[in-house]
């Protein structure tokens, strides 16, 4: 069963603007991953961030956090054609073993 | 090594045909993962093994048969499949116990075909 809503379903920028993602889920988790795909092969993971946590910095990457509106976003900060991917949001609830992804927002940086 | 391998890369196979599919990692993660992946839709998780036990059945058909020989090694069986099968087969590691503070390594996924 899918837990998370990834919006948009799709972004087209150019190379050096930031790009934002964003992810609703429904139930109480314990921890929100980020995840990037490309051209349908493997998943990377990029960032975990948990439940008691609010932002969370790696390289060009911020991801925000607010339980009470079970909402987190990603942001991009000057992105790079290879930036060019799927990424999907994933919770895990409670002691879960379960990784639970979103429907993903395909981003396209132009060069 | 940081690497989740899996084989084939590309498989096609008849309705009447029986394959499996691999995964192997050696970074000493006690479980393991297989998700189904559709066409422009998320992966989807198939079953979950814990220290070589299968800890998770998301209600998966019997055509889909997995199989943990040992703590390095995921095997999927495939018995009778439908084309609507067709799909990008995922294979995950992780550390043991749960997900709550660390994440998931993906294999390249193999890309299976039922004709």
């Amino acid at each position: 069963s899918q837990q998370g809503e990834e919006d948009p379903q799709a972004l087209s920028i150019q190379e050096g603007e930031n790009a934002t993602m964003n992810c609703s889920y429904k139930t109480s988790i314990n921890n929100l991953q980020w995840y990037r795909q490309n051209s349908g092969r493997g998943l990377v993971h990029l960032i975990l961030i948990r439940s008691n946590e609010r932002e969370k910095h790696s390289g060009r990457l911020r991801v925000t956090l607010d339980t009470s509106k079970k909402s987190s976003s990603l942001l991009i900060t000057a992105s790079r054609a290879a930036d060019t991917a799927s990424y999907f949001c994933a919770t895990v609830q409670g002691g879960s073993e379960k990784l639970v992804f979103g429907k993903g927002t395909k981003l396209t940086v132009n060069p | 090594d940081t690497e989740v391998t899996q084989t084939p890369k590309h498989l096609v196979m008849g309705m009447t045909n029986k394959k499996s599919l691999k995964c192997e990692q050696h970074m000493g993660h006690r479980a393991m993962y297989w998700y189904k992946q559709k066409a422009k839709k998320p992966p989807e998780l198939m079953f979950v093994y814990s220290y070589e036990k299968l800890s998770i059945n998301e209600s998966v058909p019997s055509r889909f048969s997995p199989e943990c020989p040992n703590s390095s090694l995921l095997n999927l069986h495939l018995h009778a499949l439908q084309p609507e099968d067709s799909a990008l087969y995922l294979c995950a590691s992780s550390q043991a116990g749960s997900l709550m503070n660390t994440e998931a390594f993906f294999g390249q996924g193999t890309r299976l075909t039922v004709v």
